[in-house]
């Protein structure tokens, strides 16, 4: 089956905890991407990558970081940095970059701060 | 930053009744146009696309663009109590971007009642 998946589903950090989260796409698409969901907003995008070994800031980047090493795969660490990081956190795909492509998502990670 | 508005609702309708959703974006550069249907709890799904000024159908789902009003639509026919759900429109860049990055709105949630 094509698709993405991430994990876990469910993850609680304590206090000062870095944690990553994984996103793994097979659909051999270029681009992937992380959007932060909080109760009521949209989404609001994290980081981006068009390529690998190439990633870019989306609009609200501190206390995140990413690597894309390889094109199935890009993990997503939220760092002790992140003040408020409780929310709902998606990874999506798209075939490429360019503005016409579909962006797909994976099920989410549920991320809660204890 | 690129502006994405839409009613956040709560948009309750009848079973059978036509839903209508609208948004309006503020980048009249924008050329790629998207509806996801959010579940309560679970990851935004694709539903429909529309790059060209008009209609484009798909089964009960009719997505209407137009880019000189900077207004896009969603119309639901039929609308079914399983189509309750949080709808988001998306937006993207510039003409000529190579970003591929989408814009969101906050969502409306429609609620089909029996």
């Amino acid at each position: 089956d094509g698709g993405i998946t991430q994990s876990p589903k469910y993850l609680f950090r304590k206090e000062g905890q870095n944690v990553t989260l994984s996103c793994e796409q097979n659909l051999n698409h270029d681009a992937m991407y992380w959007y932060r969901q909080d109760p009521g907003q949209g989404l609001r995008l994290i980081y981006y990558s068009q390529i690998v070994n190439d990633f870019q800031k989306g609009d609200i980047a501190e206390g995140y970081s990413v690597s894309r090493e390889k094109k199935e795969s890009f993990p997503l660490t939220v760092t002790s940095a992140q003040k408020n990081p409780t929310a709902f956190y998606l990874c999506a795909s798209s075939m490429t970059s360019g503005g016409m492509n579909e962006q797909f998502f994976g099920p989410g990670t549920r991320l809660t701060v204890l | 930053q690129k502006e994405v508005e839409q009613n956040s609702g709560p948009l309750s309708v009848p079973e059978g009744a036509i839903a209508s959703l609208n948004c309006t974006y503020s980048d009249r550069g924008s050329q790629s146009f998207f509806w996801y249907r959010q579940y309560s709890g679970k990851s935004p799904e694709l539903i429909m696309f529309i790059y060209s000024n008009g209609d484009k159908e798909d089964g009960r789902f009719t997505a209407q663009l137009n880019k000189a009003s900077q207004y896009v639509s969603l119309l639901i026919r039929d609308s079914q109590p399983s189509d309750s759900a949080t709808y988001l429109c998306a937006v993207t860049a510039d003409r000529g971007s190579t970003l591929g990055r989408l814009y969101f709105g906050r969502g409306t949630q429609l609620t089909v009642w029996p």
